[in-house]
């Protein structure tokens, strides 16, 4: 069975620094792992994916995350915070399309930004 | 460019009540979802359709019904609301080829 961790609920940062979101996976299959966002009172939107193809996934917003199989992880970065990147991100887990596409969720992490 | 449309955006129900909520997607997508989002929860599975006609529990279906008589509409229903099940609805959908989703807006249901 698959399942997606999330280390840490709540993420502050101070605007311009580094924002790392910590995310660890179980899967038995390769997986296809994604990121999320969503800000307040809206759905979820597409950040990143990761396919099997470069392990180091460039997304919009100048986010990128790492895929590294030996550590079963795939942290979310960003060189520099800025305060409208405030918001829930969720990293989620597929099987791809053998599976139908479903994904797992992580709980997600708030990442709040401070001046 | 509508995408996933989901209504209502707000509902209130009393314990035991029915509703239905409706997902309707204009990219010709095959497949289609629906999640509840409980805090600390991240977003679960409830049901989901791999195509007109076709349906399958996901991971929390208890309590709900789905049908999708139509490819670009989904709908999930409640027959007796119950207060475990105020959370926050969304309806996603994905190409057959592709691996992404597209999420509605939301529904928060309050059941009380």
């Amino acid at each position: 069975a698959q399942s997606v961790t999330q280390l840490g609920s709540h993420v502050s940062v101070s605007e311009g620094a580094l924002v790392l979101l910590r995310c660890n996976y179980s899967s038995s299959v390769p997986p296809y792992l994604f990121w999320y966002v969503q800000y307040p009172n809206q759905g979820l939107q597409l950040l990143l994916k990761y396919t099997s193809a470069a392990t180091l996934v460039k997304g919009i917003n100048d986010f990128e995350a790492e895929f590294k199989k030996s550590e079963t992880s795939f942290h979310l970065t960003k060189p520099s915070a800025h305060m409208s990147d405030a918001a829930e991100y969720f990293c989620a887990v597929s099987d791809g399309t053998g599976g139908y596409n479903k994904l797992i969720f992580g709980a997600g992490t708030r990442l709040a930004v401070h001046p | 460019n509508a995408g996933v449309t989901q209504t209502p955006k707000f509902r209130v129900l009393k314990t035991g009540q029915s509703m239905t909520l409706l997902c309707a997607q204009d990219m010709n997508h095959e497949y289609m979802y629906w999640y509840r989002q409980d805090p600390g929860m991240g977003l679960r599975l409830i049901h989901y359709s791999v195509g007109e006609g076709t349906t399958a529990k996901g991971e929390v279906p208890d309590g709900y019904n789905v049908s999708r008589l139509k490819k670009q509409n989904f709908l999930l229903g409640l027959e007796s609301a119950a207060p475990s099940q105020t959370s926050v609805y969304f309806c996603a959908s994905t190409a057959l080829a592709k691996n992404i989703q597209y999420f509605g807006a939301g529904t928060r249901l309050s059941v009380l």
